[in-house]
């Protein structure tokens, strides 16, 4: 079965430190997306991605976040500056429509600790 | 916008017994719905959706799930649990009724479900 692929597992950064988030998504799908999950909390949406460019996003994807598929495979998440606050897992997502009515892949996500 | 709510973010069932995770979504038009299952240290897992058509889904591992409109619920149960079904559960509804404009299909979860299941 296909699959959504997430590196690392992992990361510990200091805060302040510039962090990427790695994500292959799966080969034949269109749209991307990230969510992030804090500890207790529920899955959040930060931002979807189609066609080369952000199609939507949520207050949370503010300016020190960015995303880019700098090939045909990669999709990743830059955060510039690290906060305590972004200390969270972070899910990678893709589709095949936009629609999700085949369902919505994720990956095993990426553990950030921001110390 | 949407919203879910799951209702109980603890639930306990003993080996063999019905498992029922309640879910309630808000939405102003016609949803979109999936559960997601999580297992520790892994990813979300989708279980089973709805889109359209039959309002009673199947899933993997045996779950199933109803979409009832006038109560608004998308309750997801299984028959018997097994050991092996102790995890943490999402409900989540699309925002796809936007997909033809500046939406794209975004998940909106619930907080989830944590289910224990007793030998």
């Amino acid at each position: 079965e296909p699959e959504v692929t997430q590196t690392p597992s992992h990361q510990v950064t200091q805060m302040g430190q510039e962090v990427i988030l790695r994500c292959v998504p799966i080969s034949n799908h269109l749209y991307f997306y990230w969510y992030r999950q804090i500890l207790g909390q529920k899955v959040e949406f930060l931002v979807s991605f189609y066609n080369n460019e952000i199609s939507e996003k949520s207050e949370i994807f503010d300016d020190q976040f960015s995303v880019e598929r700098p090939d045909g495979s990669n999709f990743t998440l830059k955060i510039r500056s690290t906060k305590l606050e972004d200390s969270a897992m972070y899910f990678c997502a893709s589709s095949f429509r936009k629609t999700g009515a085949d369902g919505y892949t994720f990956g095993s996500g990426t553990r950030l600790t921001v110390v | 916008a949407q919203s879910v709510t799951q209702l109980g973010s603890h639930v306990s069932v003993s080996e063999g017994a019905l498992v029922l995770l309640r879910c309630n979504y808000s939405s102003s038009v016609p949803p979109y719905l999936f559960w997601y299952v999580q297992y520790p240290n892994q990813g979300l897992q989708l279980l089973l959706k709805y889109t359209t058509g039959a309002t009673l889904v199947k899933g993997i591992n045996g779950f199933e799930a109803e979409f009832k409109k006038s109560e608004t619920s998308f309750h997801l149960t299984k028959p018997s649990a097994h050991m092996s079904d102790a995890a943490e559960y999402f409900c989540a509804v699309s925002d796809y009724s936007n997909a033809g404009g500046t939406s794209y299909g975004k998940l909106t979860f619930g907080q989830g479900t944590i289910l224990t299941v007793h030998p």
